[in-house]
């Protein structure tokens, strides 16, 4: 298993603002996800972030709108550029220990006023 | 790529019944199922999963099936307890792609 840390776990932000959330695991994962889980809904994979490259971002995401960093086997942001009201949603990450198996943060809930 | 549908949307039992949720997968590549139970404003926790080499699963009252020819999986609950009330996500992925696609999710409620 692992234990995964978020920050914020929750915030309310401005439209047009942007807002870092943070990932840190206890141990050292080659692949960090991120998932995007609005009210009520599913779980929308954003994007897979490898330590030393660049994210692979998902259809319907782009880089500019979510940035990502990988600074490092345990460690990694998403940022979300630019809020609207529809970004408005839970923001979880998550690292694959045994292969295919999930473990997610507790989430960020982002409410975009 | 893969597209998962799950059935049905929500389900509601009487204690001590049986539950069973449904998903169908299109990605003939995907080779591992896992079932996450997401409580109300908790994280989503794996339950139990099943490989592609294997028919049927079983894990107390939780068993999972497979049909790999019909690219259909299901999730058994038996004499399910309140504390089954959840909301209940199947998914598929090729874990050589390591991308894991979620279902709908299937919203249970239990009642006493």
């Amino acid at each position: 298993s692992a234990v995964i840390s978020q920050k914020p776990s929750r915030d309310i932000c401005q439209r047009g603002t942007s807002l870092t959330i943070q990932c840190q695991v206890d141990s050292q994962v080659t692949m960090m996800f991120w998932y995007r889980q609005q009210p009520g809904q599913s779980l929308t994979l954003i994007a897979t972030a490898n330590q030393g490259s660049e994210a692979t971002y998902e259809s319907g995401f782009v880089i500019d709108k979510f940035p990502i960093s990988r600074p490092n086997l345990t460690f990694s942001t998403l940022t979300v550029s630019n809020m609207s009201p529809e970004d408005s949603s839970i923001y979880l990450c998550s690292v694959e220990i045994v292969a295919g198996e999930l473990f997610f943060g507790e989430g960020s809930r982002l409410t975009v006023l | 790529g893969e597209n998962v549908e799950q059935h049905p949307s929500t389900l509601s039992v009487q204690e001590g019944d049986s539950a069973v949720i449904k998903c169908t997968y299109s990605d003939s590549a995907s080779n591992y199922f896992p079932w996450y139970k997401q409580e109300l404003g908790k994280r989503p926790q794996l339950i139990i999963d099943i490989r592609s080499n294997v028919g049927e699963k079983k894990d107390q009252r939780i068993a999972v099936t497979l049909n790999k020819t019909a690219k259909h999986f299901s999730l058994h609950i038996t004499e399910t307890q309140p504390e089954d009330s959840a909301v209940y996500f199947c998914a598929a992925s090729d874990t050589g792609g390591f991308k894991t696609i979620f279902g709908a999710g299937t919203r249970l409620f239990v009642k006493a």
